[in-house]
């Protein structure tokens, strides 16, 4: 079965530094997202993406965000300047369309020193 | 806005007996609701979904929900439960009328501890 694969599993970054989260979501699909759950709390939105634009964004997804897709096949995430409070597992998910469910790839751990 | 309620952060089970996990969703229009299970250092699986239909509905690995407008309700449920069946589960909730018609808007999880 097709999946959605994240890299790298664990990037650990200084505080202040750029961090790019890579995402290659199913084939086939075209909508994607990104996720995030910080440790001990639930799953958050950050952003939707159709269509070579962002669809939607939460609260969270502030300036300092911003999403790419770069070619055909990846989905990056940047994080211009990064705070501690960045720290979390960052999960990117894509469907076909709005009534199937979304594919989460298996996270990266982003680690903010 | 959407949210979901998981009341309980932990369910313990004994081997080959029933599980029910239970949520609780607001929503404004008609819910898409799904289930997902989380295993350690891993993403979010599918386990089931519904958007409309059979209020009854079946998923992965032998699980079931069963939709309640009524009582806002969309319990995970499983007749025999499996010690593999121990794992972090999510549900999720998505608003068709929120101009976000997209987004998932999760629970805060509820740990399954299935003992031998």
């Amino acid at each position: 079965e097709p999946e959605v694969t994240q890299t790298p599993s664990h990037q650990v970054t200084q505080m202040g530094q750029e961090v790019i989260l890579r995402c290659v979501p199913i084939s086939n699909h075209l909508y994607f997202y990104w996720y995030r759950q910080i440790l001990g709390q639930k799953v958050e939105f950050l952003v939707s993406f159709y269509n070579n634009e962002i669809s939607e964004k939460s609260e969270i997804f502030d300036d300092q965000f911003s999403v790419e897709r770069p070619d055909g096949s990846n989905f990056t995430l940047k994080i211009r300047s990064t705070k501690l409070e960045d720290s979390a597992m960052y999960f990117c998910a894509s469907n076909l369309n709005s009534n199937q469910p979304q594919h989460f790839g298996d996270g990266t751990r982003l680690s903010i020193l | 806005a959407q949210s979901v309620a998981q009341p309980e952060d932990q369910v313990n089970v004994a081997e080959g007996n029933p599980l029910t996990v239970k949520c609780t969703y607001s929503v404004s229009g008609n819910p898409y609701l799904f289930w997902y299970v989380q295993y350690p250092n891993r993403g979010l699986q599918f386990l089931l979904k519904y958007i409309t239909g059979d209020n009854l509905v079946k998923g992965s690995y032998g699980f079931e929900a069963e939709f309640n407008k009524s009582q806002t309700s969309f319990h995970l449920k499983k007749p025999s439960a499996l010690v593999s069946d121990s794992a972090l589960y999510f549900c999720a909730v998505r608003d068709p009328l929120d101009t976000g018609f997209q987004k998932l808007v999760f629970g805060t999880g509820t740990r399954l501890l299935v003992s031998p």
